[in-house]
């Protein structure tokens, strides 16, 4: 079956990185693009963008620009989510998520999240 | 960037009840090339991520119950769940993929009455 199995909980202090990982199985990785989204405690979902695990082309939403960085290793089923200097408001669950048949957007497959904490 | 909001925030329905929740989208998220609205719904628990319910508006995924229902067109969608089951409860996302970036509902936390 589809399955997106995500990094553990990392606790950072601000103006540091944090790279998560998401490892996908049960479908054809690269056929289908991998967006991740996030959700700071108690809020609701935000989309982040996406990456295209088979050439490796990303789209990051504005907000975003120029601190994260979507990456993939094709060997391993693997895609990467790293944001760079953060912030108090960056903590949030992070989430990678995909359609599995590749129908639309509407995203079929979530991995677990992983939790972010920034704090000093 | 298309903004989508629903209504309510929170609404308290009783076992055996229809609750109806609200999703408007800024701008039309009808994709021509298909004539589909690129509208989706999720249903969120307490510690878990979201689980796809509904999505091209009206189109139940495989395995949502029956008492699970979407509609609408352009602009306004709806999510119907008939006859409100304990299990239910939870937090409903409605979510537009026409256009990114993509965006989300701010959310409807549904209780029981």
């Amino acid at each position: 079956q589809v399955q997106l199995v995500q990094s553990g909980a990392e606790v950072k202090k601000p103006g540091a990185s944090v790279k998560v990982s998401c490892r996908a199985s049960g479908y054809t990785f690269t056929g289908y693009y991998m967006h991740w989204m996030r959700q700071a405690p108690g809020q609701g979902l935000e989309w982040m963008g996406w990456i295209n695990p088979h050439r490796g082309g990303t789209e990051y939403e504005q907000r975003f620009q120029g601190r994260v960085r979507m990456t993939r290793d094709t060997s391993i089923n693997t895609v990467y989510m790293e944001l760079r200097s953060l912030r108090a408001d960056d903590t949030a669950i992070y989430y990678c998520a995909s359609r599995s048949d590749g129908q639309n957007d509407a995203f079929d497959a979530w991995g677990q999240g992983t939790m972010v904490t920034v704090s000093s | 960037d298309i903004v989508v909001n629903q209504s309510p925030d929170s609404l308290a329905v009783s076992l055996g009840e229809r609750a109806t929740i609200s999703c408007k989208a800024s701008q039309s998220v009808l994709d021509s090339s298909n004539n589909k609205n690129d509208l989706a719904w999720y249903q969120q628990k307490p510690g878990q991520p979201p689980k796809l319910l509904i999505y091209w508006t009206s189109i139940r995924e495989s395995g949502v119950p029956d008492r699970f229902s979407g509609s609408g067109s352009g602009t306004d969608f709806t999510l119907t769940i008939n006859s409100l089951q304990a299990e239910d409860v939870a937090v409903y996302y409605c979510h537009q993929f026409y256009s990114t970036p993509y965006s989300f509902g701010q959310g409807t936390k549904l209780e029981i009455k």
